[in-house]
């Protein structure tokens, strides 16, 4: 069973559309997290979600949210899409946030593009 | 803050032949150091890491990595690769202090394995 999931793998969308990407973690994690990673491949955090607080990267513009109907689930809703907005999106998970050895867990990615 | 630099996008090498891939961080403070593998239409994972202790690090797959503090570095290496070690490869630090909503990735270096 794959640990961390994430649908859709691929995501073609109008500008201006809202659109949302699911991730579920079968591992018993408490800590979800979401990852952007650009054309130049840099990859950069945008949310960790850890009983119930949340913690944004303050780049990410409020176009982004994310909600978590469980521990296991953390979603990625998109409003008014941009162009620029076109990247890997990616989920990953850790047993916790704080730990000094915390290892993350990522899903395959969900590309999105933006027409 | 702490940074990581990549310092080559792509390596092709033959297979059977060593490769380096060499990572540079920044950082006003103590540091641990990561690096992922994300393989073809997958996740990124874990491959090995630094938090203290000896500073040559061994990881999955027969890479090891060693820490250089006074060069601020900690190049993967790997003696002989296989075809199957073709993959993007990522160096990730965090402070000692910082959770691990704090990783930073560097910007990934493409191992290609020619046969």
């Amino acid at each position: 069973d794959t640990a961390v999931s994430q649908t859709p793998k691929y995501l073609v969308t109008q500008m201006g559309n809202d659109k949302s990407i699911k991730c579920e973690q079968n591992l018993g994690h408490d800590t979800m997290y979401w990852y952007k990673q650009d054309s130049k491949k840099f990859l950069k955090i945008m949310f960790s979600y850890n009983n119930k607080e949340l913690i944004i990267n303050e780049t990410v513009p409020n176009r982004f949210s994310p909600k978590s109907p469980d521990k296991a689930h953390l979603n990625l809703h998109i409003n008014s899409l941009e162009l620029g907005d076109s990247a890997v999106y990616f989920c990953a998970s850790s047993r916790n946030l704080g730990a000094t050895n915390e290892k993350l867990f990522f899903g395959s990615g969900t590309q999105l593009s933006v027409l | 803050a702490q940074s990581v630099t990549q310092l080559d996008s792509q390596v092709p090498v033959f297979e059977e032949a060593p490769v380096e891939l060499r990572c540079n961080y920044s950082s006003s403070v103590s540091v641990y150091l990561f690096w992922y593998v994300q393989y073809p239409n997958q996740g990124l994972q874990l491959l090995l890491k630094y938090l203290s202790g000896s500073t040559l690090v061994k990881g999955i797959n027969g890479f090891e990595a060693e820490f250089n503090k006074s060069q601020t570095s900690f190049h993967l290496r790997k003696p002989s690769v296989h075809i199957s070690d073709t993959a993007e490869y990522f160096c990730a630090v965090r402070s000692e202090g910082g959770g691990a909503q704090k990783l930073v990735f560097g910007q990934g270096t493409r191992l290609t394995i020619n046969p």
